[in-house]
C-alpha cells in the first residue's frame, strides 16, 4: 500500500520560513516524479511545485517562485518544501502527491498558517 | 495563468448523469492531453478520478467518464450514487511541466 506522510506544518509569522517533508512507502520512490499541491481554508486546489524523479529537474508556481524550494532525498524516500519569506497568502494545506502531470497518491496533507 | 473555469455547483437525482465542464484556453485544456479530474470529500485528500483526459485508474467506477472539445474538459457521472456527492477539480498541463487546477464543482445528490 502506497503511504505518503507528510510533516513540518504549524504556525509561523509573515516573513518565517518552514520546512516540509513527505515520507513515502510503498512504492519506488527513486523512479517517480513528486509535486506539491496546497489548498487554503474553504478553497480550490492550487499546484505549487513539482520535481523529477532523480531532482534535477525542479517546476514551480509564478506565486512561489524565489521563495519556496522544492527538493527530494531518494536515498531516504522523502520529498521536501522549504518555504521562504512566508505569507498570509501562503496559509493552506500543503499535498505531498505522486506524479508530475497527474496526480495518482496524495498524503493527508500538513496545515501551515502564517500569522502573526 | 488563471484558474480552470468550472460551475461552481451541480445536481442530479440518484440514478441521474450530471456532466461537470471545465474550460480553459489553447495554452493548457485545448493544447495538451493531461487534463485529469479529482474528488474531494469534506476534510479529506483529492482521489483521481481520471486521467489522460479519459482514462480511469484501477477502482474507479466506469459511471465516471472525461472526454474533451476543444478548449473544454468534461466529467460525466452517470448512475448517481450518494457516495458521489462531493466537490471535483480539474486539472490540465499548462505548458513548462507546469499545471492549472480548476476552482472545483460541488456536485450534489439530490
Amino acid at each position: 500500500e502506497v503511504q505518503l506522510v507528510e510533516s513540518g506544518g504549524g504556525l509561523v509569522q509573515p516573513g518565517g520560513s518552514l520546512r516540509l517533508s513527505c515520507a513515502a512507502s510503498g512504492l519506488s520512490f527513486n523512479n517517480y516524479a513528486m509535486t506539491w499541491v496546497r489548498q487554503a481554508p474553504g478553497k480550490g486546489l492550487e499546484w505549487v511545485s513539482g520535481i523529477g524523479s532523480t531532482g534535477g529537474d525542479t517546476y514551480n508556481a509564478d506565486s512561489v517562485k524565489g521563495r519556496f524550494t522544492i527538493s527530494r532525498d531518494n536515498s531516504k524516500s522523502t520529498l521536501y518544501l522549504q518555504m521562504n519569506s512566508l505569507r498570509a497568502e501562503d496559509t493552506a494545506v500543503y499535498f505531498c502527491t505522486q506524479g508530475l502531470r497527474w496526480f495518482v497518491y496524495w498524503g493527508q496533507g500538513t496545515l501551515v498558517t502564517v500569522s502573526s | 495563468q488563471s484558474a480552470l473555469a468550472q460551475p461552481p455547483s451541480a445536481s442530479g437525482s440518484p440514478g441521474q448523469s450530471v456532466t461537470i465542464s471545465c474550460t480553459g484556453t489553447s495554452s493548457d485544456v485545448g493544447g495538451y492531453k493531461y487534463v485529469s479530474w479529482y474528488q474531494q470529500h469534506p476534510g479529506k485528500a483529492p482521489k483521481l478520478m481520471i486521467y489522460e483526459v479519459s482514462k480511469r485508474p484501477s477502482g474507479v467506477p466506469d459511471r465516471f467518464s472525461g472526454s474533451k472539445s476543444g478548449n473544454t474538459a468534461s466529467l460525466t457521472v452517470s448512475g448517481l450514487q450518494a457516495e458521489d456527492e462531493a466537490e471535483y477539480y480539474c486539472s490540465s498541463s499548462a505548458g513548462s511541466n507546469m499545471v492549472l487546477f480548476g476552482g472545483g464543482t460541488k456536485l450534489t445528490v439530490l
